[in-house]
């Protein structure tokens, strides 16, 4: 059973144009949302995190989107460039849990067209 | 600076063999993670470690036994290899410092295929 859903599962853009991601949490003590940026044959390095209690962080062209109401948090690439071309995972752990296990959701393949 | 580091990299397997996973950091890290990714699954927690000499199970940890007996080193085995554990396997280590679970480093992947 998946705690953590995303979607889209697949995502197409044009250079410049701003993808979005949406994870969605079933776990109300979740609170540290980190999402992860996976290129082809590496392992997942983390991008950006929120907590939330604040509704939006940016870092770069990075924004997360957090809606504590609808259990729900997105990301936001601004001006996306074929770098980004890339698997993104969202993930929701409990912050204060020692251990700190880390749920992830499905992914979303990214492919950023010149 | 080698950070977290899978061997082997790639494996083939005949059913009911077995083999383990080695993934060693260099980081003096508490926590160690060891995930599975499947496509439209995404990443998958099997076992975890909050120290030396301590596991825990992670969401799927039927068929799987892990060891920490070294800070730096965490083994996941594979006693009897069947089809449904091909996959790519992710190590992962944190330093958590007592206020979250931390940023994850991962190594690069060890792809394993059970015939």
């Amino acid at each position: 059973q998946q705690q953590v859903k995303q979607s889209p599962q697949s995502l197409i853009v044009q250079k410049g144009g701003i993808p979005i991601i949406n994870c969605a949490y079933e776990n109300t003590a979740f609170d540290y949302f980190p999402w992860y940026q996976q290129f082809p044959g590496k392992g997942p390095a983390l991008l950006i995190a929120i907590r939330p209690d604040v509704s939006e962080k940016k870092e770069g062209r990075f924004t997360i989107s957090f809606n504590k109401s609808a259990k729900q948090f997105s990301l936001h690439i601004m001006d996306s460039q074929p770098g980004d071309s890339a698997t993104y995972f969202c993930a929701a752990s409990i912050f204060g849990n020692q251990g700190g296990k880390l749920i992830f959701g499905q992914g979303t393949e990214l492919s950023v067209k010149p | 600076n080698a950070g977290v580091t899978q061997t082997p990299k790639f494996r083939v397997l005949k059913t009911g063999q077995s083999m383990t996973l080695l993934c060693a950091q260099d980081m003096n890290h508490e926590y160690m993670y060891w995930y599975r990714q499947d496509p439209g699954m995404g990443l998958r927690l099997i076992h975890y470690s909050v120290g030396e000499g301590t596991t825990a199970k992670g969401e799927v940890p039927d068929g799987y036994n892990v060891s920490r007996l070294k800070k730096q080193n965490f083994l996941l085995g594979l006693e009897s290899a069947a089809p449904s554990q091909t996959s790519v396997y992710f190590c992962a280590s944190t330093q958590s410092v007592g206020k979250g679970p931390g940023e994850l480093f991962f190594g690069e992947g060890s792809r394993l295929t059970v015939l």
